[in-house]
């Protein structure tokens, strides 16, 4: 299996601009993650989805933020307008099912800077 | 909701001695609890785990530990290599229900040759 595929693995925009992040999923597993890593806040879970279905967006920053998994092998996370702020590495997880004791697999991630 | 508090935040060593890092959580229904290993501008990876059923684990060079009356779990690496340095993080996860890991703030190892 190739892993936790995301994309692009860096993105450099400027501010006001949409960003769209995408993410693949290990095949056969049911949880799909968002987390966004800086420096000062550590790892934020932004948004988790259960079976394609969102389970809990209670860490989405702000209405600029949006995500959605139209299947089980596809997710995007789109900011829009960018904000300098926003500028962090944004990893995507997926977990076999949804109560993360089977692990997380994590992507590459994308390090999204907004100038 | 869970709390995970993660020291040091920073930690040097020289290679060959042995590093501690310590974690403590907030909900006692939490069970389950892996650690994560986060090389430089790498993703992070699941180094091992340990579940509530259980007192100590050991893999190799590593072990965890969990306290569960005094909620606090630890991280113990032996004869540390610099192929360790790291960000390494601890997290909590509830026993039933949907529920998502809880990461603390990472610790930074720094193993000298």
């Amino acid at each position: 299996d190739a892993g936790v595929i995301q994309s692009p693995r860096h993105e450099v925009t400027e501010m006001g601009q949409e960003v769209t992040l995408r993410c693949k999923p290990i095949s056969g597993h049911n949880s799909l993650f968002w987390y966004r890593q800086t420096m000062m806040r550590g790892l934020e879970l932004l948004i988790y989805f259960n079976n394609n279905v969102p389970i809990d967006d209670s860490g989405m920053p702000e209405d600029r933020f949006s995500a959605k998994m139209p299947n089980a092998s596809f997710s995007t996370l789109k900011i829009q307008p960018s904000e300098p702020r926003d500028s962090a590495v944004y990893f995507c997880a997926s977990s076999l099912d949804g109560t993360g004791r089977s692990g997380y697999t994590f992507g590459s991630g994308t390090r999204l800077t907004v100038v | 909701g869970e709390n995970v508090e993660q020291h040091p935040s920073t930690l040097s060593v020289q290679e060959g001695d042995s590093a501690v890092i310590k974690c403590t959580y907030s909900d006692s229904a939490s069970n389950y609890f892996p650690w994560y290993k986060q090389e430089l501008g790498k993703r992070p990876q699941l180094i091992i785990d340990i579940r509530s059923n259980v007192g100590e684990k050991k893999d190799q060079r590593i072990a965890v530990t969990l306290n569960k009356t005094a909620k606090h779990f630890s991280l113990h690496i032996t004869e540390t290599q610099p192929e360790d340095s790291a960000v390494y993080f601890c997290a909590a996860s509830p026993h039933s229900g949907y529920s998502t890991l809880t990461f603390g703030k990472g610790t930074m190892l720094l193993v000298s040759p």
